[in-house]
């Protein structure tokens, strides 16, 4: 199992483009979100979905959009870049039917800078 | 989403048990008690988690106070590999995929 990947692993974006960050997993987990880590802090929530077309908002999903047209991909769309995005991200999943053992699987991040 | 209160930082030396305390004075019934890890430039590992009752795996216990307004999370005998940012975070039973974490504890092991 490749568990939770995440790609690009690093981006440099000039403030006003847009691009989407890949999150994809392949343990069948129904539950999949997004967190941004900026330095020296703890992990925010972005966005988070239960299930393939269900999407929610989290602590910060402003500048962000998500969809979750598969049950494996998650993928997390910046709209128009700004400096304030500067941080790293992770994607995360899990099962209702599997957490009770393992809890929640990260993937290993998005390093992203807006210039 | 109920909130954790735990120490900035902690420190331990090589090969000691390390007790992380974690506060969560407003937690529902429905609220698992899960710990996460990060270490440095990774991303967040799952190490244990429960509801009530202690919890014991390969990587740590997790000792839940009866009222379970508080718990520990227990490394037996920590090693540099452990030093890193323990965050305690409550989850509801539903599982709806949110995890809120707070600040954690670092925990420098010292040789």
């Amino acid at each position: 199992n490749a568990g939770v990947t995440q790609t690009p692993k690093f981006q440099v974006l000039k403030t006003g483009q847009s691009m989407t960050l890949q999150c994809a997993q392949d343990m069948n987990h129904e539950y999949m979100s997004w967190y941004r880590q900026d330095p020296g802090m703890g992990l925010r929530l972005i966005h988070y979905s239960v299930g393939a077309g269900i999407t929610d908002q989290g602590e910060v999903p402003n500048g962000y959009n998500v969809s979750r047209s598969t049950t494996e991909d998650f993928p997390l769309r910046l709209l128009s870049a700004a400096p304030s995005q500067t941080s790293v991200y992770f994607c995360a999943s899990s099962s209702h039917k599997t957490t009770g053992n393992y809890g929640y699987t990260f993937g290993s991040g998005t390093r992203l800078t807006v210039v | 989403d109920a909130k954790t209160t735990q120490p900035n930082s902690m420190e331990s030396n090589e090969e000691e048990p390390v007790h992380l305390p974690c506060n969560h004075s407003t937690i529902s019934g429905t609220d698992y008690i899960h710990w996460y890890r990060q270490l440095p430039s990774q991303g967040p590992e799952y190490v244990i988690h429960g509801l009530t009752s202690n919890v014991n795996n390969r990587m740590a216990s997790l000792a839940i106070a009866e009222d379970r307004k508080s718990s520990t999370l227990i490394l037996h005998r920590a090693t540099l590999r452990d030093a890193a940012v323990y965050y305690c975070i409550l989850a509801t039973s539903s599982n709806t995929g949110k995890l809120i974490f707070g600040q954690g504890t670092t925990l420098q092991v010292k040789p």
